[in-house]
């Protein structure tokens, strides 16, 4: 299967600062990627679907602004939370599509990024 | 709404016992059914997944899951657990309707005592 990393794997911060997540696709080109963010004992939150060189596609009560998505190369994607708050503190995880039918893929994840913001 | 359940939160199994985990979708139409498991630590795997054909799907480590399309349900079964298949399972599911995009259930612990 696909291997995805994504760094970093654990990041503290102040509130208001801003935090870049990077996920890497080690072995295949993806031009779809996800993003989702999972709270503790909480399933994954699909938080938005980007595509290689266009803009990304963001599920309702996902704030585009606060929540940047950069899908610039089949390899690599980033995930910026402008302006972090505690509130924000969550675990957020890449997932990578693994082929152009969307009726017989399936996605590989990454290992997470925990984010905690003080 | 569309959603995904799983009913059991937290279920607890000694070792060598069966195992049957819940899955329930509200999507009409064509779906893909998928299982996920997490160990504690590490990401998400695939476990199994069903797209079409034998509506019995074999998956890695003994697993298997049954889709039943009048019960709009993917349960997950494995006839012997391990302590080693302690760890979160996640039932996820692709509408037809909505290229790539997974909805995932909200995922059952599963503990097993050796």
């Amino acid at each position: 299967g696909a291997v995805v990393s994504q760094h970093p794997s654990r990041v503290i911060c102040k509130s208001g600062t801003s935090v870049k997540i990077e996920c890497r696709s080690l072995d295949f080109q993806a031009t779809t990627m996800f993003w989702y963010r999972q709270f503790p004992k909480q399933s994954l939150m699909l938080m938005a679907t980007s595509n290689e060189g266009s803009k990304a596609t963001y599920e309702q009560g996902v704030e585009k602004d606060k929540f940047l998505i950069n899908h610039a190369s089949l390899t690599l994607s980033t995930l910026t939370v402008t302006s972090a708050h505690p509130e924000d503190s969550s675990f957020y995880i890449c997932s990578y599509s693994s082929g152009r039918d969307y009726l017989q893929e399936t996605q590989y994840f990454g290992p997470g990024t925990r984010l905690l913001v003080l | 709404a569309q959603s995904v359940s799983q009913h059991n939160h937290h279920v607890i199994l000694s070792e060598a016992a069966s195992l049957e985990l819940g899955c329930n979708y509200s999507y009409g139409g064509t779906v893909n059914l998928f299982w996920y498991v997490q160990y504690p630590g590490q990401h998400l795997q695939l476990l199994l997944k069903y797209f079409s054909g034998d509506p019995l799907v074999k998956g890695i480590k003994g697993f298997e899951a049954e889709f039943i399309k009048s019960k709009f349900s993917f349960n997950l079964r494995k006839p012997s657990v391990q302590w080693s298949d302690t760890a979160e399972y996640f039932c996820a599911v692709n509408p037809g309707s909505s290229a790539s995009k997974i909805i995932f259930g909200s995922g059952t612990r599963l503990s097993i005592r050796p």
